[in-house]
């Protein structure tokens, strides 16, 4: 039930582009994007919902294919900044009164100058 | 300041001592939740709350109890901790839409 990432891990130069996909065996309602630095607690980045519209800020997007039950995120330019463990979170839909949240194991990116 | 707190930061206790961990919030966040961490399974959710009073199963709540008596604090319990509780223990808010949630600094235990 848990959410696949993919890639475990990724090593980038900074400016180099990444994307890290987030994918579910069962229909979804939203998908939620959060970074974790080393030591630190999870922060938001962004949220999709079902039959809502890819989103962005500033260099980091993401898209929902709903009929594919995955979510992808886009890291374009990336700086030293954006390197850390990237969450999705999955919520479930056709579910009833069920809020649950459902996280993949994560995936590591390092930036390196 | 908006944040979320807990306590405490860091606990070792003994196998079967019971022990509570707190979690307030200062935003009047209807949604709250606790998650444990361990590595290369990423966050797992224990319980979460609606609102006052209301209170549902994540994916692990085994061995773990909690309550939402007031809205601002939501705290967990074990009531019986085993040494494959120990983890580090996060506890989060947002609005009831759970968008945007608010992350506490995180509580590691260790159960010995």
């Amino acid at each position: 039930q848990q959410p696949v990432q993919s890639p475990q891990a990724v090593i980038l130069r900074e400016g180099e582009d990444a994307v890290i996909n987030c994918s579910s065996s069962k229909a979804l309602y939203s998908v939620h994007w959060y970074r974790q630095k080393h030591g630190e607690a999870p922060v938001f980045l962004m949220i999709l919902l079902k039959g809502g519209e890819q989103k962005g800020h500033e260099k980091i997007s993401a898209s929902f294919n709903e009929k594919k039950q995955q979510s992808s995120l886009y890291l374009t330019a990336s700086q030293l900044s954006y390197s850390g463990t990237y969450f999705c979170g999955t919520e479930r839909a056709y579910v009833d009164s069920n809020y649950q949240l459902i996280w993949g194991a994560g995936t590591k990116l390092i930036i390196k100058p | 300041e908006a944040q979320v707190t807990q306590n405490p930061r860091y606990l070792i206790t003994v196998t079967g001592k019971k022990l509570t961990v707190t979690c307030s919030q200062n935003m009047n966040h209807e949604y709250m939740s606790w998650y444990r961490q361990d590595p290369g399974l990423g966050l797992r959710q224990i319980y979460y709350s609606m609102n006052v009073e209301v209170t549902d199963k994540g994916d692990v709540p085994e061995g773990y109890k909690v309550s939402r008596k007031e809205k601002r604090n939501f705290p967990l319990i074990l009531e019986s901790p085993s040494p494959n509780q120990t983890s580090l223990y996060f506890c989060a808010s947002s609005l009831w839409n759970r968008e945007t949630q608010y992350f506490g600094p995180g509580t590691r235990l260790l159960v010995l």
